[in-house]
């Protein structure tokens, strides 16, 4: 079965650096997502993105957060300068097609750790 | 409004009985309800879902009763077992505006004792 990768699954990095962190969703997805989950609290929605444009934000996601989607197959997320409280597991999502089935299936996550 | 309130926090079973956890919600334009499974150290794993225009939905052990006009929907594990153990989220979609970020509830630690 089809599933989301990504990578790295750990992570640990200095306040102030810059991180990306990758993903490979289900090859004919078409809706790409991240979230994030500090430890021991619920999932909350970072950004959506389709046809290489940025759908949707939350307010958590502000300007030192960055999407890419490289190539055909890689999703990434960039954190500009890493802070203290950015530390918390990033899950990518994705979809196949939004406008029929709503689902979104989840990796398994990176874990962040911003020292 | 884009709150989604999940109960009980935690919740210990015995094994074969019923689980069930549940979740309101206020805002009228959440048109998609998921349920999720999350073990330790993995990502959340799509469980079940309903669409607003049903009330009830089973799939093997798992239902989901929903009810629109109270804005309120829960998750029923029958039979439950040591491996339904968990943390499980409900999270519903606002489809205004083109978007379908999922908003998630806060969770419910779930333990089966055997």
């Amino acid at each position: 079965e089809p599933e989301v990768t990504q990578t790295p699954s750990h992570q640990v990095t200095q306040m102030g650096q810059e991180v990306i962190l990758r993903c490979v969703p289900i090859s004919n997805h078409l809706y790409f997502y991240w979230y994030r989950q500090i430890l021991g609290q619920k999932v909350e929605f970072l950004v959506s993105f389709y046809n290489n444009e940025i759908s949707e934000k939350s307010e958590i996601f502000d300007d030192q957060f960055s999407v890419e989607r490289p190539d055909g197959s890689n999703f990434t997320l960039k954190i500009r300068s890493t802070k203290l409280e950015d530390s918390a597991m990033y899950f990518c999502a994705s979809n196949r097609d939004r406008g029929v089935t709503y689902e979104q299936y989840f990796g398994p996550g990176t874990r962040l750790t911003v020292t | 409004q884009q709150q989604v309130k999940q109960s009980p926090q935690s919740l210990i079973v015995q094994k074969g009985g019923i689980s069930i956890i549940n979740c309101a919600y206020e805002n009228t334009a959440f048109d998609y309800f998921p349920w999720y499974q999350q073990f330790p150290g993995k990502g959340p794993a799509l469980l079940i879902a309903i669409r607003p225009d049903v009330s009830e939905k089973k799939e093997g052990r798992f239902t989901i009763s929903f009810n629109k006009s109270a804005k309120q929907f829960s998750l029923h594990i029958m039979d439950s077992q040591p491996g339904d153990s968990a943390t499980y989220f409900c999270a519903a979609r606002d489809s205004g505006g083109g978007a379908d970020g999922l908003t998630f509830g806060k969770g419910t630690h779930l333990i089966i004792q055997p």
